[in-house]
């Protein structure tokens, strides 16, 4: 079985700086997904930035940068620039390339705030 | 267009009553996953639905069904509740199955009160 570990429970960054959030994950499968997802006090679960395992070269949205580690099982999520905005949870998740079930497997969550 | 709708948004149930949660996906999406969210904690995954038929199931008891209808939407039933039901139930929706590349798109969840 899949786990993700985020061993930060809370951060805090002040605005426009900028904050990098951990994850580790124990897997023995050789191609899969990696996402960091966002959620505000409105609870819904926005996506932020994806990794396929199988390209080396790191994810980048904007603000938002990864750090994918695949030897290491590492995936740290890095917010440049930091906005009010981003204070949320942020969870750190896996899901297996599998073309049946596909479930995602989350961390316990980072909670991130952003200081004026 | 609009995004992932769960109803009710909120509710305040009895232990040993039964519960029926909704959601509609995405117009187009076919696939609706159900996760289980405890306060202070990740979401779970609890089903996932394609084209009608079960996908996966997570370890949760027999107390915990769904349903995925001809139109995609779904419902996810629970009955005899306990205490340990009480928490954000998020469905998610995807065009087609999450690993063919296609984004995954959360509602914003119903909380489930249990007392």
């Amino acid at each position: 079985a899949q786990t993700v570990t985020q061993s930060q429970p809370e951060m805090s960054v002040q605005e426009a700086e900028t904050v990098t959030l951990s994850c580790t994950y124990d897997t023995s499968e050789n191609n899969y997904y990696l996402f960091w997802y966002k959620q505000p006090p409105s609870r819904q679960m926005i996506l932020v930035i994806r990794q396929e395992a199988y390209k080396q070269q790191n994810a980048t949205e904007n603000r938002f940068s990864v750090n994918f580690q695949k030897a290491a099982k590492s995936f740290s999520l890095k917010i440049s620039d930091s906005q009010l905005g981003d204070t949320a949870m942020y969870f750190c998740a896996f899901m297996k390339h599998n073309s049946g079930n596909t479930p995602l497997v989350f961390g316990k969550g980072t909670r991130l705030s952003v200081i004026a | 267009d609009a995004g992932v709708t769960q109803s009710p948004t909120h509710l305040i149930k009895t232990r040993g009553q039964h519960v029926t949660l909704r959601c509609s996906p995405i117009s187009g999406h076919k696939s609706v996953s159900w996760y289980q969210q405890v306060l202070g904690q990740g979401p779970q995954f609890i089903f996932q639905y394609y084209e009608k038929e079960e996908r996966g199931r997570g370890n949760f008891p027999d107390r915990f069904s769904a349903r995925q209808f001809p139109n995609y939407s779904s419902e996810l039933n629970v009955n005899a509740l306990l205490l340990g039901d009480s928490a954000l139930y998020l469905c998610a929706s995807s065009l087609d199955l999450g690993t063919l590349g296609y984004t995954i798109y959360f509602g914003e969840g119903s909380w489930l009160t249990v007392v």
